[in-house]
């Protein structure tokens, strides 16, 4: 079946510009992340959702950072005035269910470059 | 925030010996270990997983073991292929909810 599709899969913005990462999770699942990776970096936690629940937002670097997930579904990742500190590889991740562990499953993530 | 960590950032084998990674955690109340492989350009892939409850799991070519006493897990990678090349990251969580990741280790497999 699909897996998690991320959208655009490279993006170039100048400095100051907003961007929007968008994130198909695989159908059915209730649970979607956002971890940043800078190169040669682990995964960094940025928001989760759960079903119905407010996100957990404990990751998110700063208020430029935002996210939303229309209909439990397809989530997308604002970034506003985009400082060159920001460029990095965004992945998203689904799972079934968030609660009793179950693996994440990633998107190949959006390379992100600000200039 | 939690800290996963790696013993070992790099590591060669040879094709056809086993490979082993390690990871230590650092939240004894994590309950739920993921083990990940991640190539070049592409997102971490699912390996194994490993409940609380259990010391030991294996799949295909690879085992996970669990030693809770002293916070460490690892992955063995039996009979290495050059396929195998790859960043390894370790990732705990309790309850399943938010997950933490260690730094990755890479493995590179000499033919």
């Amino acid at each position: 079946g699909a897996g998690v599709s991320q959208s655009p899969s490279n993006k170039v913005t100048e400095k100051g510009k907003d961007v929007e990462l968008r994130c198909d999770p695989i159908s059915g699942h209730t649970a979607l992340y956002w971890y940043r990776q800078s190169l040669g970096q682990g995964l960094e936690f940025l928001i989760y959702f759960q079903g119905n629940s407010a996100p957990d937002k404990s990751g998110l670097p700063s208020d430029r950072f935002s996210a939303e997930r229309t209909g439990g579904s397809v989530s997308t990742l604002t970034i506003q005035r985009t400082q060159q500190e920001d460029s990095a590889v965004y992945l998203c991740a689904s799972s079934l269910t968030g609660t009793g562990g179950s693996p994440l499953h990633f998107g190949n993530g959006t390379r992100l470059t600000v200039t | 925030g939690e800290s996963v960590g790696l013993h070992l950032p790099t590591l060669s084998v040879q094709e056809g010996d086993n490979s082993i990674i390690n990871c230590a955690y650092s939240n004894s109340a994590s309950d739920y270990f993921i083990w990940y492989k991640q190539e070049s350009g592409k997102g971490p892939q699912f390996i194994i997983d490993i409940r609380s409850n259990m010391d030991k799991r294996q799949g295909q070519r690879v085992t996970v073991l669990l030693n809770k006493t002293v916070k460490h897990l690892s992955l063995q990678i039996a009979a290495t292929q050059p396929g195998d090349s790859a960043v390894y990251f370790c990732a705990e969580s309790v309850t399943g909810n938010q997950f933490y990741f260690g730094t990755g280790t890479s493995l590179t497999v000499i033919p």
